[in-house]
C-alpha cells in the first residue's frame, strides 16, 4: 500500500503571496487533516477533513483554508503569507473519525518545507 | 484547552535505557500516541495507550496514568539510529493530536 504523499517537498514565497500544498492519503484512508511544525517543536493542527468537509479547527485564521477531493486527496491553501508561516507542513491521513475505537492511527507524510521570505 | 510538557532534550548511552516523560492537562481525552520522527522526516507511530498500564513493542514501551494525566515512552537497548524526536500526543474525540514540543534523544557511542 502507499503511503502518504505531499508536494512541493520544498518551496519559497515571499510576505503577501499565496500558496497551495498537496497531499494524497493513504489507501483506504478517507479523512484528511493537516498540522504546521515550526522548526524544534511539536506539530500544531490546523485542521480536519472527513467526507470532503472540515470536521475540525485548531488556532488559525481564516487565510489557511483547505479542500478535500472525492479521491480523499486534500489542499492547503494559505493566503497573504507571513514570515511565521515558515514552517513544515505535515498531511496526515486516517480511516473514519469520531467516536470511534482502537488506535486510528494517523499516517503522515513526510511534509512540505515552506520559507516566507 | 490542551498542554502537553516534555522535556526539551536528553541524552543517553549506546545499549543503555531511556525514559522519556510526557505530563498532559486536556479537556477531553481519548488516547495517548507516542510518534518518532528523525530530523526532516515524517512522524512515524510508535505507540498507543487508551487504559492505564504499560503496552510493551520490542524494545519500545509505553506506560499511561490517566488520573495523574501522566504517560512515558521507554526505550531499551539503545541504537545509534534511536536519535530522534520522540513526540507525545493526546487525541480528543474528534481524532484531533495535540502535540507535546517533542524530545530531541541524543544516543552516544
Amino acid at each position: 500500500e502507499t503511503g502518504v504523499t505531499q508536494s512541493p517537498t520544498h518551496l519559497i514565497k515571499t510576505r503577501g503571496q499565496q500558496v497551495t500544498l498537496r497531499c494524497s492519503s493513504q489507501s483506504g484512508h478517507n479523512t484528511v487533516s493537516w498540522y504546521q511544525q515550526a522548526l524544534g517543536q511539536g506539530p500544531q493542527f490546523i485542521f480536519q477533513y472527513y467526507r470532503e468537509e472540515e470536521n475540525g479547527r485548531g488556532n488559525f485564521p481564516p487565510r489557511f483554508s483547505g479542500l478535500q477531493f472525492p479521491n480523499y486527496s486534500s489542499e492547503l491553501n494559505v493566503n497573504a503569507l507571513e514570515l511565521d508561516d515558515s514552517a513544515l507542513y505535515l498531511c496526515a491521513s486516517s480511516t473514519g473519525t469520531g467516536g470511534y475505537s482502537g488506535a486510528n492511527v494517523l499516517t503522515f507524510g513526510a511534509g512540505s518545507r515552506l520559507t516566507v521570505l | 484547552g490542551q498542554n502537553i510538557d516534555q522535556p526539551t532534550e536528553m541524552t543517553a548511552t549506546e545499549g543503555a535505557i531511556v525514559q522519556i516523560n510526557c505530563t498532559y492537562q486536556t479537556s477531553g481525552f481519548n488516547g495517548l500516541f507516542w510518534y518518532q520522527q528523525h530530523a526532516g522526516e515524517a512522524p512515524t507511530f510508535l505507540s498507543y495507550n487508551v487504559l492505564d498500564g504499560l503496552e510493551e513493542k520490542g524494545r519500545f514501551s509505553s506506560f499511561l496514568s490517566r488520573s495523574k494525566g501522566y504517560s512515558y515512552l521507554l526505550l531499551k537497548e539503545l541504537q545509534m539510529k534511536d536519535s530522534a524526536s520522540y513526540l507525545c500526543a493526546v487525541r480528543n474525540a474528534g481524532n484531533m493530536l495535540t502535540f507535546g514540543g517533542g524530545t530531541r534523544l541524543m544516543v552516544k557511542p
